[in-house]
């Protein structure tokens, strides 16, 4: 089993839906964890982080299932801007960022 | 603020080349740097991270070198490119992973 899997995607969905993106971790001891957005060709750029308790900036929102070592980004009212591919990023500790490990990503295409 | 520089942007070299990309950081010291290469379609893969001048490990065995030589700097290095060395590669600082622009690389 990979250490970070995602929905292997492409997801091609119309401006206004919703979207949901799954990641799977097989770490238990994983500590933190975020979801990244890539634009094509630039650099990953932090989205939100994801908390316990779950979180929701704006239109995303963010869950955590320990049990079920899962994680989910939900994004409402999708915009084109929102196209990108979303990383699933998972860390083992909370100091130490040489175990980080990113998922493949799941692409997104957001159609008007 | 913290900002990280990477350079060049593009670079198409020939097989059998060496290799020099640099990154630089601003604003923080002593932080933890990371070199990261990612193959078309696929996932983020460690290259190598230093947690201090001249403190290098290297995740995986390949063609490439990394080297420290000030606290805020961090180069990637090949003495001799391969095909299979093609890719975008990233440079980011252990903020929670702040990355740089990053090099897209083709060797031809």
């Amino acid at each position: 089993r990979k250490e970070v899997e995602q929905d292997p995607g492409p997801f091609n969905v119309p401006e206004g839906a919703t979207v949901a993106f799954n990641c799977t971790y097989s770490n238990s001891a994983s500590q933190s964890f975020f979801w990244y957005r890539q634009d094509c060709r630039k650099e990953p750029k932090l989205l939100m982080s994801v908390y316990s308790s779950g979180n929701e900036d704006g239109r995303f929102t963010a869950q955590l299932n320990r049990a079920s070592q899962y994680i989910s980004l939900l994004i409402r009212d999708s915009k084109l801007s929102d196209s990108a591919t979303y990383l699933c990023v998972v860390s083992p500790a909370g100091t130490s960022y040489d175990k980080v490990i990113f998922g493949p990503g799941t692409s997104l295409s957001v159609i008007p | 603020s913290q900002t990280i520089h990477q350079w060049p942007a593009t670079l198409v070299q020939p097989v059998g080349s060496p290799l020099s990309l640099e990154c630089t950081v601003e604003g923080t010291s002593n932080p933890n740097l990371y070199w990261y290469r990612q193959a078309a379609g696929r996932g983020l893969q460690l290259l190598f991270y230093s947690v201090g001048i001249g403190q290098i490990s290297s995740e995986v065995p390949q063609n490439l070198s990394a080297s420290r030589p000030q606290d805020r700097q961090f180069i990637l290095s090949s003495k001799k490119l391969l095909l299979s060395d093609s890719g975008f590669y990233l440079c980011a600082w252990g903020d929670g992973y702040t990355f740089g622009s990053g090099t897209r690389l083709t060797v031809v």
